[in-house]
């Protein structure tokens, strides 16, 4: 079956710092991979997506890019913000399922001024 | 952007009795809903999947008679906890998927802002 696995927070960043969540998948054919975002008290955002092997998703600073050889999608931003302190998840959805997703398990990420 | 409301955003609610929570798609149609389940700290469980007109397909170990969905119309999705329990108190959340959409967009799911249930 399907299998989404990230890395566990938390992650606690100084502001500016390099952040990279690393994300793994199992998956049978072709999914779509995701990062959704989930600040304090909200539902989920979209974050970037990317649908085929060797896409970048990129977004607010953030890219990521579906790494077929390695079964990765790790998410990565240069220089982080206090604004950026949430929970990040990892997904997985395939049209042929439905376009249900698989989530990983989330990682918080807190960024200090 | 496409947006999912949810209510209530939060309740309360005594041992043995049901609640109702709503999911809109207030600005296009979705004929497929999902229903998360979120347990403090973990990720999204996948409880179910709404289909407009017909039976929601529940995942394997969901009680089909303790969470009840109803998906009546193409921009409204409920869940209906019964007969609530201590256990059931989580945050649930409902995605959508915007029917008219086409291509690299089809498969976008827009998430509410999730409900968060406490049974006493």
């Amino acid at each position: 079956g399907n299998s989404v696995t990230q890395m566990e927070g938390p992650v606690t960043l100084s502001e500016e710092a390099f952040l990279t969540i690393n994300c793994t998948y199992t998956a049978t054919g072709y999914p779509s991979l995701f990062w959704y975002v989930q600040y304090p008290g909200e539902g989920l955002q979209l974050l970037l997506k990317a649908t085929k092997a060797d896409d970048k998703g990129s977004n607010k600073g953030f890219e990521a890019t579906y790494r077929k050889e390695t079964t990765s999608f790790h998410l990565e931003k240069g220089s982080v913000q206090v604004s950026d302190s949430a929970v990040y998840f990892c997904a997985l959805g395939r049209k042929a399922a439905g376009n249900k997703l698989t989530f990983g398990g989330g990682t918080r990420v807190l960024v200090k001024p | 952007g496409a947006v999912v409301s949810q209510h209530p955003s939060w309740v309360i609610c005594k041992s043995g009795t049901s609640v109702k929570i709503e999911c809109r798609s207030l600005d296009f149609q979705a004929t497929t809903m999902f229903w998360y389940r979120q347990f403090p700290k973990q990720s999204l469980m996948l409880m179910a999947t709404s289909n407009e007109g017909s039976k929601a397909t529940y995942e394997q170990g969901v009680e089909k008679d303790k969470f009840l969905i109803n998906h009546a119309s193409l921009t409204l999705s409920t869940l209906t906890v019964t007969s609530a329990h201590p256990e059931d108190s989580s945050f649930y959340i409902c995605s959508a998927r915007d029917s008219s959409r086409t291509g690299s967009q089809s498969g976008e799911l827009f998430f509410g802002e999730g409900s968060r249930l406490t049974v006493l």
